[in-house]
């Protein structure tokens, strides 16, 4: 059971949004916390895609976005690409001295 | 450019021991902090350690909290995990990452490819 509490799966056609949320608690998000979002395509390790709730790395398309509000955040991901397919997984950091995950999305481009 | 290169996984019985290492570079390993984190097959990221620059402050999960030691030797730009007492849900790929910190927490920027653990008998 993952800390972070994001949905299995989402789902959409190319040139789509589509958003995947991570909802936390009042002792990671909630306490003020970043939320960080990773991007792992099949067989690959994670790549960093938004630090600091809304920030994207050099070289990753603006086509993604990050918000947080809460205890929660969200990735919005616009114009849908068959590249985007693969896992995405939220993180932060605990007040109990950990970094947490979400247990992960998995996006089809349909 | 950065690279973070894992090495050490391999098949271990259950109560057995194995050493990773992290082999890093283009960056100067001694400013900044490391951790592990590890992704059982077919599931999801679980931070395991983190290290200061200096190796002065480390933290661990409760699932490998006196079984796993974290370390690193900055004069050779390598980071470690002692893994004893595994166990075989300690099956896992293996990333070294690196955290870099925020206003409010951190994040991990560079990633290893990340070493294959599996624990059996």
């Amino acid at each position: 059971q993952s800390v972070l509490t994001q949905p299995p799966s989402v789902s959409g056609a190319p040139g789509q949004r589509v958003t995947i949320s991570c909802t936390g608690s009042s002792s990671n998000i909630g306490a003020g916390y970043d939320v960080h979002w990773y991007q792992q395509l099949p067989g690959t390790a994670p790549k960093l895609l938004i630090y600091g709730n809304s920030n994207r790395p050099s070289g990753v398309p603006d086509r993604f976005s990050g918000s947080k509000s809460g205890t929660s955040a969200s990735l919005a991901i616009t114009g849908l690409q068959a590249e985007d397919e693969a896992d995405y997984y939220c993180q932060s950091y605990d007040s109990s001295l950990s970094w947490v995950f979400g247990g992960g999305t998995k996006l089809t481009v349909l | 450019q950065v690279q973070l290169v894992e090495s050490g996984g391999g098949l271990v019985k259950p109560g057995g021991s194995l050493r990773l290492s992290c082999a890093a570079s283009g960056f100067t390993f001694s400013d900044y902090y490391m951790s592990w984190i590890r992704q059982a097959p077919g599931k999801g990221l679980e931070w395991v350690s983190y290290i200061s620059s200096s190796g002065s402050t480390i933290y661990y999960a409760d699932s490998v909290k006196g079984r796993f030691t974290i370390s690193r030797d900055n004069a050779k730009n390598s980071l470690y995990l002692q893994m004893n007492s595994l166990r075989a849900e300690d099956t896992a790929v293996y990333y070294c990452a690196r955290p870099t910190v925020t206003t409010h927490g951190y994040y991990f920027d560079y990633w290893g490819q990340g070493t294959l653990v599996t624990v059996s008998s």
